[in-house]
């Protein structure tokens, strides 16, 4: 079983809608769970995280954290084109290493004018 | 405050070539990490180095190598390339202490193995 599991998608909305992204992992030694947007042809951005669970809201951006399930999700609310990008979900602390991130491999997201 | 820099950002080498790619660290940062990201497998740890000692390395092969210099500025090196090895290669940078978790990434070094 993989550390971390994201549905690569693709997922395609209209403007204006509310996106749920979500990863599962099965690691319980992870604290911090991060989430990064990458444009096509560039690095990922880190977008927001939270620490252990509960919500994170930054913007349009919410950020979602259910440890007892092992379930982490990211809202996006009143989508818009830009927002189309590949979102990746990712969780340091793999093997005790705070810099080592082990990354859902992404999905793709498309929002239609 | 500059972001993370990479060079060369797209490459082309022949099979059993070798390559080194470069990474310049958001200022003050001095912890460097370098991924591969390809479309099956994703993004994946390489390996990381803080104050020139490397901390930590992924599953990959020994033609895999690094070095970080006294100003952060780190390298990864890939000898006797494969087909394989064809992805784009990420170098992230992190504060220290105990937010070594924030990485920022660089926009990535392309690389095509023919």
């Amino acid at each position: 079983q993989k550390e971390v599991e994201q549905d690569p998608g693709p997922l395609s909305v209209p403007e204006g809608a509310i996106v749920s992204l979500n990863c599962t992992y099965s690691n319980s030694a992870f604290q911090y769970f991060m989430w990064y947007r990458q444009y096509s042809r560039k690095g990922p951005e880190l977008l927001m995280y939270t620490y252990s669970s509960g919500n994170k809201e930054d913007g349009r951006f919410t950020a979602q954290v259910d440890k007892s399930s092992k379930y982490i999700s990211l809202f996006i609310r009143d989508s818009q084109p830009s927002d189309s990008a590949t979102y990746l979900c990712a969780m340091p602390n793999s093997g005790g290493s705070n810099y080592k991130l082990t990354f859902g491999k992404g999905t793709l997201l498309t929002v239609n004018p | 405050k500059a972001g993370v820099t990479q060079t060369p950002r797209y490459l082309i080498k022949t099979r059993g070539q070798q390559v080194t790619l470069s990474c310049s660290p958001i200022s003050g940062h001095r912890s460097v990490s370098w991924y591969q990201q390809t479309p099956g497998q994703g993004l994946q740890f390489l390996f990381e180095y803080f104050s020139e000692t490397q901390r930590n390395k992924g599953n990959f092969p020994g033609r895999f190598s690094g070095r970080q210099f006294s100003n952060s500025r780190s390298e990864m090196n890939v000898s006797t390339l494969e087909l394989g090895d064809s992805a784009l290669y990420l170098c992230a940078s992190s504060p220290s202490g105990a937010r070594t978790y924030e990485q920022y990434f660089g926009p990535g070094t392309r690389l095509t193995v023919t």
